[in-house]
């Protein structure tokens, strides 16, 4: 059963950039493509972006200037970097896998971060 | 941009029949998908491929297209008391950008 976990500081200042990780077990990275979705407290998901296995990107629009996702397949890792982060960064960040049909069909637990000064 | 849009809320009587449904100006050639959250978990897929159901996910979850192709509508049937939790509908727009609707939270009354 693959399983992923998100890790990285729970705590960034303003103006900083965010920092996580997605480490998958139980199944290979390669073939995959992989998501990073956040949810702010109380409110909806938001698709932040995902990576093929061979390090192509997709990012939304509206995140895009400001994020970077990378790959580690060596270390079954994947990475995501918010940059110039406000209050409005504040969430729960998921990292998930794309399946062959295109759902999220494996989620991270979820990690809360958490933009203050 | 592509939207998709939820009722923020729905409420039924245990054993009843649930309908939440998800709407767009013109839902886009990709599948539709229906996750379900609990508080404090992470969502977990219920439907994929518009209308299949990942293993494990109980029958009284179904899902189905509006004959007009911009309403998807997630149904549960005889709902129980677990099953209050918010549901998110997801699709992808023509470029590959993936949505969400906004979400309905489920209160069984």
């Amino acid at each position: 059963q693959v399983q992923l976990q998100e890790s990285g500081p729970g705590l960034v200042k303003p103006s900083e950039t965010l920092s996580l990780t997605c480490t998958v077990s139980g199944g290979s990275i390669s073939d995959y493509y992989w998501s990073w979705i956040r949810q702010p407290p109380g409110k909806g998901l938001e698709w932040i972006g995902h990576i093929y296995y061979n390090g192509s990107t997709k990012c939304n629009p509206s995140l895009k200037s400001r994020v970077t996702i990378s790959g580690d397949t060596s270390k079954s890792q994947f990475s995501l970097n918010v940059s110039s982060v406000t209050a409005a960064d504040t969430a729960v960040y998921f990292c998930a896998r794309v399946s062959n049909y295109g759902d999220l069909d494996h989620w991270g637990q979820g990690t809360l971060v958490t933009v203050s000064s | 941009s592509f939207e998709m849009t939820q009722p923020p809320s729905v409420s039924v009587s245990p054993g009843q029949t649930a309908r939440i449904t998800c709407s767009a100006d013109a839902l886009p050639k990709q599948y539709a998908y229906w996750f379900q959250q609990k508080p404090g978990q992470a969502p977990v897929l219920i439907i994929y491929k518009d209308i299949e159901r990942p293993s494990g996910i109980p029958e009284r979850f179904s899902a189905s297209f509006s004959s007009s192709g911009t309403t998807v509508t997630l149904t549960i049937s005889g709902v129980q008391a677990e099953d209050e939790a918010d549901y998110f509908c997801q699709s992808e727009d023509s470029s590959g950008i993936v949505v969400f609707g906004g979400g309905t939270k489920l209160t069984v009354v």
